[in-house]
């Protein structure tokens, strides 16, 4: 079966510090593959998705970035944090083809100071 | 205009009640339809997708009006454990993208 896993789960930065999480699928090949956002009291805001390795597409503009290096891995990464940055990070995957059901990982708690 | 609307809420209601809420999305080339359901600082997870014709998971039941542009969903026989936020997701029209919600809260009191 299929699992997705991100990390770290909670973390806390000083604002203009380096952010990297990183999300890893299992059982699967070639996914599809998304950064969210979700901020308090709001809905999820999609901030990244990939289709294949070294293939990224941002939905908004921002300070931060995201890579795919291997097929199930992807990584979200800014080199400075604003406070804006805090929030709740979701990766994401669903299949390419078929159902499209997205999964998400545990998420990841930002909280920039 | 939001792509996806849903009522917030809370919807406050007791154990063995039913209750329903709405969904609305702005584009008619929508093709797939989804209720995730979120726990206080958890992920989301996938509670039903919504077909055409409508379907029923237990004690769930989606619903889609393509007409007039929402989905909705209706629980029966609530238990204190339905208590959550349910996210209204929908694809828009295959570009692998997918437009949630910001969610209806439901809190079931004994």
């Amino acid at each position: 079966s299929q699992t997705i896993h991100q990390w770290p789960a909670t973390l806390v930065q000083p604002v203009g510090s380096p952010l990297s999480l990183e999300c890893t699928v299992e059982g699967t090949s070639n996914p599809n593959l998304y950064w969210y956002r979700q901020a308090a009291g709001r809905g999820l805001q999609l901030l990244f998705y990939s289709v294949g390795i070294g293939q990224i597409s941002s939905e908004v503009p921002q300070n931060l970035s995201a890579s795919r290096p291997q097929d199930r891995q992807f990584i979200l990464s800014s080199k400075k944090l604003l406070l804006s940055d805090s929030g709740f990070y979701l990766c994401a995957w669903r299949t390419t083809g078929g159902a499209y059901t997205i999964y998400f990982g545990e998420g990841s708690w930002l909280t920039v100071v | 205009r939001k792509e996806v609307e849903q009522d917030p809420g809370p919807f406050n209601v007791p154990e063995g009640a039913t209750v329903a809420f709405n969904c609305t999305y702005s584009n008619s080339a929508s093709q797939s339809f989804f209720w995730y359901r979120q726990d206080c600082r958890k992920e989301p997870k996938l509670l039903m997708s919504v077909y055409s014709s409508g379907n029923e998971d237990g004690r769930f039941t989606a619903q889609l009006n393509r007409a007039s542009q929402y989905i909705s969903l209706l629980i029966r026989d609530s238990k204190l454990s339905d208590s959550a936020t349910y996210l209204c997701v929908v694809e828009r029209s295959n570009d692998y993208k997918l437009s949630f919600g910001a969610g209806t809260t439901v809190t079931v009191r004994a």
